[in-house]
């Protein structure tokens, strides 16, 4: 597709229930990322992607947090045991390559009750 | 330890008139610099970009300057318009295809 899909657009999970997230990236774009919005205007890397490899976890919690990019299917971002400081938008991004300009979706509202 | 800020949290400009955003960064490192533009309940939508080999990217009423020896930049918006009221983001990365860092943003009102 022309745009990012990020579904749901709201997930509410009690605490310690598991979350998961997806991200479909414009089409031909190779690398995927998502970020983690949890106060208004900051923005928190999380992962990306190239194709369907690893490409920086340098921001992942790696206890909780895991994510994966499959052929022919959308990335995903799954929480396990989450928590109250979860509660977040988490936005995905896709780009062509290198340096051309990421491309966001518009996220999902995660909130932990 | 803010990498990239954006000091202003707040501007307000008349509708026709300029409007400049500022962006400063702290590591020498990086090489390709970002604005970002974002509404309430969306993501933010890609503006403009610059690589450190240039000085001056325009695109439209939107123009972008980069100052390497003081790592700072900026947006201008020229003539500003009501519909260009929103958050702007500035960001910047390190390496080709690498993660963006975000400064805090901007919030632009433009008056009628």
């Amino acid at each position: 597709g022309e745009e990012v899909a990020q579904t749901p657009k709201h997930l509410v999970r009690g605490e310690g229930q598991k979350a998961k997230l997806y991200c479909a990236p414009i089409k031909g774009h190779s690398y995927v990322f998502w970020y983690q919005q949890v106060l208004k205007n900051e923005f928190k890397f999380l992962i990306s992607f190239q194709n369907e490899n690893v490409f920086d976890e340098t921001g992942m919690p790696k206890e909780r947090f895991s994510a994966k990019c499959l052929p022919n299917s959308p990335c995903s971002l799954e929480i396990q045991a989450t928590k109250l400081e979860d509660s977040a938008v988490y936005f995905c991004a896709s780009s062509q390559q290198g340096y051309q300009p990421q491309h966001f979706g518009d996220g999902t509202r995660l909130s932990i009750l | 330890d803010q990498q990239v800020k954006q000091n202003s949290p707040s501007l307000s400009v008349q509708e026709g008139r300029i409007s400049i955003l500022n962006c400063d960064y702290t590591n020498s490192m990086f090489d390709y610099f970002l604005w970002y533009k974002k509404y309430p309940a969306e993501g933010p939508t890609f503006l403009i970009s610059i690589s450190s080999i240039k000085d001056k990217n325009e695109d439209g009423r939107f123009t972008v300057f980069l100052n390497k020896s003081a790592k700072h930049l900026s947006l201008h918006i020229v003539p500003s318009q009501p519909g260009d009221s929103a958050v702007y983001f500035c960001a910047a990365s390190p390496f080709q295809g690498g993660k963006l860092i975000f400064g805090q943003g901007t919030e632009l009102s433009v008056k009628p």
